[in-house]
């Protein structure tokens, strides 16, 4: 059963360094792990993506291990403008086709 | 740039009315699809479509039909509103492959009462 799992909430200071974690067990082997960031009453916007290992832009790093059952986003120095929603999303293989799969997503808080 | 434009941005509908939802984007992409998003539930794709004239079913696709007419529009239809179908809907389109970054539109909040 796919099955993808994130903290419901997390909170943190300005300036910290954030990890959130997502879950995903048996994703397609051939399909990237992105990362969305939504505000309040807007679409989701992306953020990063990655296939393995480790992937970094100017905004977030995504951490990727090899067996690909969980991805991490990391966020660099938050600050109160990073209070949002985020989300991870997968492709789930199913049959001959694929599924596009959210979780359910992690409230993030930045406190000052 | 508009992006990715929905219409309209709120609708209330009676139970058993029928309306269709907009989609439009204007960056030439491929791929398209419709999303609703519910509390505690994140976001489930409905349809989506890989292509102008073509369609595919998604996680949740009971009570919704869609059609892809032309390349820059996405059509979601409700034939008989249901109170279980109260949710925010979301546009989404991609430029080829599964998963590559998507562009959201900013939603269309539905209540079916």
């Amino acid at each position: 059963l796919a099955k993808t799992t994130q903290p419901i909430s997390m909170d943190s200071y300005e300036g910290q360094e954030v990890n959130i974690t997502c879950s995903h067990n048996n994703i397609a082997t051939n399909d990237y792990i992105t990362w969305y960031q939504q505000f309040p009453s807007q679409g989701p916007r992306f953020i990063i993506q990655g296939y393995k290992t480790k992937v970094t832009n100017e905004v977030a790093s995504l951490f990727i291990p090899a067996d690909r059952k969980s991805s991490t986003l990391s966020l660099p120095r938050v600050s109160l403008s990073d209070t949002a929603v985020y989300y991870c999303l997968v492709v789930y293989p199913r049959g001959s086709a694929r599924q596009l799969t959210f979780g359910s997503g992690t409230q993030l808080t930045v406190l000052p | 740039n508009a992006g990715v434009t929905q219409t309209p941005k709120f609708r209330v509908l009676k139970t058993g009315q029928s309306m269709t939802l907009l989609c439009a984007q204007d960056m030439n992409h491929e791929y398209m699809y419709w999303y609703r998003q519910d509390p505690g539930m994140g976001l489930r794709l409905i349809h989506y479509s890989v292509g102008e004239g073509t369609t595919a079913k998604g996680e949740v696709p009971d009570g919704y039909n869609v059609s892809r007419l032309k390349k820059q529009n996405f059509l979601l239809g409700l034939e008989s509103a249901a109170p279980s179908q109260t949710s925010v809907y979301f546009c989404a389109s991609s430029p080829k492959v599964w998963n590559t970054e998507a562009f959201f539109g900013q939603g269309t909040r539905l209540t079916v009462v």
